[in-house]
């Protein structure tokens, strides 16, 4: 059962404005989040964090918001930029364990 | 500093067939994962080294996969015999430090492995 859902599969967005990805989770336990990017043929990197003691963390054009009552985080990115197009993978983990993954979001910055 | 590296990119190879993936990770760290990816799905942890023992093997699909790490460098990932259903990118990724969550992992490119 996939604890980490990502259900936008793809989002197109105009260079400039914002890009805003989606990630449920269902497990109440994990409490750090992170998100990567990949680009094709290359392994995902790392992006950006967030513990769950925080609801926020920026990080350049980069903010990760936490909503734990929810249990939904979001990635937003601003301005956003054609060499942010990439796939974007939110992960979270409990007590440093091993990292869930969901699914995925192919962005897609229109010049 | 070089990156995590993995051999080979590509492989494939009929059903009942052994395939051995390498996963190099950067030099140092004694953190090392195997992931899954099947096309379209979420990236899948499958196992962790510290250092030459496995810290979590709890997402090993089976044990028809076997993986090392001999001498806490370089491991391996062996499928023997490969089903269909193994296909799939293979990550490696390595981190140094505790090897909990919060440590950066690094990716390596993966090995796209197709099962006929």
């Amino acid at each position: 059962d996939q604890q980490v859902k990502q259900n936008s599969p793809s989002l197109s967005v105009q260079e400039g404005r914002i890009s805003i990805l989606n990630c449920d989770y269902t497990n109440s336990m994990f409490d750090y989040f992170l998100w990567y990017k990949k680009y094709p043929a290359e392994g995902p990197t790392f992006l950006i964090s967030i513990s769950s003691i925080k609801d926020k963390n920026e990080d350049g054009r980069f903010t990760v918001f936490l909503n734990k009552s929810a249990k939904h985080l979001s990635l937003h990115i601003v301005p956003s930029q054609p060499g942010d197009s990439a796939v974007y993978f939110c992960a979270a983990s409990a007590a440093g364990n091993q990292f869930y993954f969901g699914t995925g979001t192919s962005l897609t910055v229109i010049p | 500093e070089a990156g995590v590296t993995q051999f080979p990119s590509h492989s494939v190879i009929e059903k009942g067939q052994t395939v051995t993936l390498r996963c190099d990770p950067i030099s140092g760290h004694d953190n090392l994962y195997w992931y899954r990816r099947v096309m379209g799905k979420e990236i899948k942890f499958l196992l962790h080294f510290v250092k030459e023992s496995k810290q979590d093997e709890s997402g090993m699909p089976n044990n028809r996969f076997l993986a090392e790490r001999t001498g806490g460098t370089y491991s391996t990932l062996k499928v023997q015999p490969a089903e269909l259903e193994d296909s799939g990118v293979y990550f490696c990724a390595s981190s140094q430090s505790s090897g909990g969550a919060t440590d950066t992992q690094y990716f390596g490119p993966g090995t796209r492995l197709t099962v006929l």
